[in-house]
């Protein structure tokens, strides 16, 4: 059971948009900040949003992070077919001294 | 661009030690957090180990007293010293490169480690 609780899968139509959440505690998403990752199966997980709501380099501004205490959410606007992926949240825990993940969402573009 | 290249993995029985290496290319291994991630096929994400810039290293709990993360400057190498292994090891392992903590920024390309009999 994962520290961090995500939705274990969210779906879209072409264009849609499309939230998915991470819900924390104290410890962790209401005192640290908040990664994004995406990974199609078979590939390795690719950096997404850090910092809460910043987006690295090539990450198109169709995804978003947003965090409001202990919860953060990952929006994808404009939902394409290659957005389909498992998306999952992370941070840092500070009771458990240890990064945790949430069990991640599986995103299915309809 | 930042490359890390992992290897290592192999089929290992119950009780047995096996060593990973990431070879970094694009950064320098004692500028960055370098940890290792692991992936259950078909499960989600578990952290294992980091080692900080500076040199101090983390656990998480299932891996503490049993794995051991360490670098070589000089080869630009991180590796991850796993003794005592069991089933529950079995995974793909991921090195991973943050610069700001504890974002992932770059992922290695994964290597199977199957603890089996």
């Amino acid at each position: 059971q994962s520290v961090l609780t995500q939705p274990p899968s969210a779906s879209g139509t072409p264009g849609q948009r499309v939230t998915i959440s991470c819900s924390g505690g104290r410890s962790n998403v209401g005192s640290n900040i908040v990664n994004w990752y995406q990974q199609i199966p078979g590939t390795a997980p690719k950096l997404l949003i850090h910092s809460d709501t910043r987006r690295p380099a090539g990450v198109p501004d169709r995804f978003s992070g947003s965090k409001s205490g202990t919860l953060a959410s990952l929006a994808i606007r404009g939902l394409q077919s290659e957005d389909e992926a498992d998306y999952y949240c992370g941070t840092w825990d500070d009771t458990l001294d240890a990064v945790v993940f949430g069990g991640g969402t599986k995103l299915t573009v309809l | 661009e930042v490359q890390l290249v992992q290897s290592g993995g192999d089929l290992i029985q119950p009780g047995g030690s096996l060593t990973l290496s990431c070879v970094a290319s694009g950064i320098t291994v004692n500028s960055k957090f370098l940890s290792w991630v692991r992936q259950v096929p078909g499960k989600g994400l578990e952290w294992v180990s980091v080692m900080h810039p500076g040199g101090n290293t983390y656990y998480a709990g299932p891996v503490k007293g049993r794995f051991s993360i360490s670098r070589d400057n000089s080869k630009n190498t991180v590796f991850l010293h796993m003794t005592s292994l069991s089933v529950g090891d079995t995974a793909v392992y991921y090195c991973a490169s943050s610069t700001g903590w504890p974002g992932f920024d770059d992922w290695g390309q994964g290597t199977l480690v199957t603890v089996s009999s």
